[in-house]
């Protein structure tokens, strides 16, 4: 079985701009969960989504976005880029409500 | 908000020595589970605790699930160099709208020396 697979695997940005990342999810899960990890610390959650729709969010401002396909693909978006956002963003999957979660390698994104 | 007190920061040992890490929190959490990261890389998961009391082991790892559902421990036997990496505990809650998100520590890097 295929694992959780994101990209681009890095990405620079300018202050401003906009940026989507990709995730798909590994085969038989139907729950994606995104996060976000600053430097140094612990993964932070953004957000879930579970049958194409957003069911629990973290402290992130709205211009935080995502999407969930039929085939429980998913993007973040980021609008209004700050310098603060650098990190590496990693997506989850998981059955709901069973095991762990499994993660992508995420993508590391800089902005400058 | 929900919070995970993560010790050690950091560990540097021997090759053949055993490491023990831990997680405490001020919440209650229905899942305790222990990833290990890769520099570059996602968090991979080691082991996943169930019930308060459960005891896993994984190998050379063995885990555990705080009585209180406010604590677990990782220890790992025997280190090799490979084991050298960041290892965060997570608990797992239920959040609104019915869905689960997942809590980290800050982490606990791990240093072996041949």
């Amino acid at each position: 079985e295929t694992g959780v697979t994101q990209s681009p695997t890095h990405l620079i940005k300018t202050r401003g701009q906009q940026v989507t990342l990709r995730c798909s999810s590994q085969s038989g899960h139907n729950t994606v969960s995104w996060y976000q990890q600053a430097l140094g610390q612990g993964p932070q959650f953004i957000f879930q989504y579970y049958r194409e729709e957003e069911n629990g969010r973290g402290n992130f401002p709205p211009r935080f976005s995502g999407l969930q396909f039929p085939n429980y693909s998913s993007e973040l978006n980021v609008n209004a880029l700050e310098l603060d956002d650098s990190a590496l963003y990693l997506c989850a999957s998981s059955r709901s409500g069973l095991d762990g979660y499994t993660f992508g390698s995420g993508t590391r994104l800089t902005v400058v | 908000g929900q919070q995970l007190n993560q010790s050690p920061q950091s560990m540097f040992i021997q090759e053949g020595e055993d490491v023990s890490m831990n997680c405490t929190s001020s919440s209650i959490f229905n899942t305790w589970l222990w990833y290990k990261q890769d520099p570059g890389e996602g968090p991979v998961l080691l082991i996943a605790l169930y019930k308060a009391g459960e005891l896993t082991s994984n190998g050379r790892l063995t885990a555990q699930f705080g009585i209180t559902r406010k604590d677990s421990f990782l220890n790992i036997s025997a280190s090799i160099p490979s084991d050298v990496g960041i290892y965060f505990c997570a608990g797992r809650t239920l959040y609104q709208g019915g869905s689960e998100k997942l809590v980290f520590g800050k982490g606990t890097k791990l240093t072996v020396n041949p």
